[in-house]
Parts: C-alpha cells; structure tokens; sequence
C-alpha cells in the first residue's frame, strides 16, 4: 500500500522559479528520503532525512520535516530546464526494516526554459 | 565505485511466455537487492528483496519470483507472463539500515 502520497500530482514552473513538492504519509518513520526520476530511467536519490531532524538542505535543495503532521515538503530553488523529472518521496519505517522504503506516487515536474 | 547493470532494457513478450531478467552490481558486497515495479502513472510497488545469497522476501503474491544465485546477482522471473505483468521493472541495491537505495536503469516490459 502507498505510504507517502505527493502533492501536486504536477507542476509546471518557469526557469529559475521555485518549486516546491509536498509528500504526506499516515504511518511514524525512521526516515524520509526522496528521489528523483528522468523519464524512462531509474531513480536517483536526493537526500534524506531522519525523523529527529526538521530540515535539511544540500545544493539548491531544500527538504523539511515536520513529524507531527506526517509530511515533508522538497523546495527546488533557481530551477532549471534540466530539473524536469518526476520526484518521489519515500518513508522508511521504524526498526530499520531491511526491506520497505515504501514510495509515493509521484510529482512530474517540468521546468520551462 | 558501485555500480548496477540491469538487463535487458526493453522487451515485448507474448503472454505465457517465460521470462528472466538480471541484475548484477559490481563494487559492493554483500548488498540488500531489491525489484521494484513502477506501473504507467503511478510510484514503485516493491516486489522482492534480498539481505543474502539465497534470501528472498516476497512482498506481494503474484506471477513472479525472484532468485538470488550469487553475492551480487539477482534475478527476477516468470513461468508464464500474464498481461498484467507489463510495467517497468527497478532493480536496485543498498549498504542497508537507512542508505539511500541505487536503482539500475530498469526494464520496460510490454506483454502483448
């Protein structure tokens, strides 16, 4: 079953605009980590942040976490052309489960040069 | 460095067809495997997962299954494709506790 669930399912921005993608999940993590996936190719990992940690940043991203509402919001500042990709978050449960990073479906984002 | 192979990229099969695809990642030992399945639209629905050679943990009841014969090699196969199987097919790999997953390039199947 689908842990973390992206909002918007789309978004469509302007270069150098920001962008920002939010991911909800319904169950306590030990992590929350997103990804990244140009069309047609495997995922990437971002960056990721544990659940005693409220934000993070590396580059122009910008990930925050706030465990009391169960979500987590991905900032892409300065976007470029090349940021089109579709982004998912996933949640690591508690007990260091060897196998589920359980993932969301998904924000398709297209950044229009 | 680590790296994943996954093969092959593309494949269009008849329905009851067999099917093996592979995976391979140099550089690491003794990883955690992983195959996911990500259908048109949608996130990656994880389908098996591996801490060792000839460990396999089956996360969803279906048409497949998944073999791990050595250290860095895992396997993912099907007596007789169903229509249903169609989708791209992740494999990815990692250190494990909370590391981040590493995927291959995946494997767009079309069961015709």
């Amino acid at each position: 079953s689908q842990q973390g669930e992206e909002d918007p399912q789309a978004l469509s921005i302007q270069e150098g605009e920001n962008a920002t993608m939010n991911c909800s999940y319904k169950t306590s993590i030990n992590n929350l980590q997103w990804y990244r996936q140009n069309s047609g190719r495997g995922l990437v990992h971002l960056i990721l942040i544990r659940s005693n940690e409220r934000e993070k940043h590396s580059g122009r991203l910008r990930v925050t976490l706030d465990t009391s509402k169960k979500s987590s919001s991905l900032l892409i500042t300065a976007s470029r052309a090349a940021d089109t990709a579709s982004y998912f978050c996933a949640t690591g449960g508690l007990g260091g489960s060897q196998g589920n990073l359980i993932f969301g479906k998904g924000t398709k984002l297209s950044v229009k040069p | 460095s680590q790296t994943i192979h996954q093969w092959p990229a593309t494949l269009v099969q008849p329905v009851g067809s067999p099917l093996s695809l592979e995976c391979t990642v140099e550089g690491t030992s003794n990883p955690n495997l992983y195959w996911y399945r990500q259908a048109a639209g949608r996130g990656l629905q994880l389908l098996f997962y591996s801490v060792g050679i000839g460990q396999i943990s089956s996360e969803v009841p279906q048409n497949l299954s998944a073999s791990r014969p050595q250290d860095r090699q895992f396997i993912l196969s099907s007596k007789k494709l169903l229509l249903s199987d169609s989708g791209f097919y992740l494999c990815a790999w990692r250190t494990g506790g909370d590391s981040p997953l590493h995927f291959g390039n995946g494997t767009r199947l079309t069961v015709t």
